[in-house]
């Protein structure tokens, strides 16, 4: 599976967008970007992924780069709640296991 | 409410005691998975099961031990050989058919496992 690289920290202003990057330059061509997020002590929580396309949904948008080396995943208006550590992934859709990195945690700030 | 339950929260056990995490899921997922957090640190893969009767060792498997009896259920077994156990152990599970065939893992509460 591809190794994964994201900051270990960021800070966002809530209101605002917060961008998280990842850098995945290994990534195969039939490997997905899965982000996962994790609230202190709690369980993970899948948030989105994609292929090639950028993605949106109802909690973020997915973009990657189109030689899919990198990818960002945008919150567009950070809340307080959002404060959480996440984990770029990329993974095999089809029985492809998940490695968690130490992820980046981010810090929303009123 | 469909979901998944760890119990018990937290969970204090003596050096040179087994224990046994439990892990139940009423989603009618195939798949179940034990994960190791210790602090600050992501997620690493004790074990997994991708079907009844079946499981195979993650990446740090040394220590633990599993059952996978039924579907529902998948059992963890911190035994008295994992020279490091006090951590917080999460248990997922993952429907590998039908519109889900995606890697969305769903994770219960976790249970935190302290060894004195």
């Amino acid at each position: 599976d591809a190794k994964t690289t994201q900051p270990t920290s960021m800070d966002c202003a809530e209101g605002r967008a917060a961008n998280l990057p990842c850098n995945h330059s290994t990534i195969s061509g039939n490997e997905y970007v899965y982000w996962y997020r994790q609230i202190h002590s709690q369980g993970p929580q899948y948030i989105i992924h994609g292929l090639k396309n950028n993605e949106t949904n109802e909690m973020a948008s997915l973009i990657i780069t189109e030689d899919r080396k990198s990818s960002t995943l945008i919150l567009p208006h950070a809340t307080l709640r959002d404060t959480a550590v996440y984990y770029c992934i990329v993974s095999y859709n089809q029985g492809g296991k998940l490695i968690f990195g130490q992820g980046t945690e981010l810090s929303v700030k009123p | 409410d469909g979901g998944i339950t760890q119990s018990p929260k937290y969970l204090f056990r003596k050096e040179g005691q087994n224990v046994t995490l439990s892990c139940e899921q009423n989603l009618n997922h195939d798949a179940m998975y034990w994960y190791r957090q210790d602090p600050g640190q992501g997620l690493r893969l004790i074990y997994y099961s991708q079907i009844v009767n079946d499981f195979q060792k993650g990446d740090i498997a040394e220590g633990y031990s599993v059952s996978r009896e039924k579907k529902e259920s998948f059992p963890l077994t911190v035994t008295s050989a994992q020279k490091n156990p006090t951590a917080f152990y999460l248990c997922a599970s993952m429907g590998t058919s039908g519109i889900s065939s995606y890697n969305e893992q769903f994770f219960g509460p976790g249970t935190r496992l302290t060894v004195l």
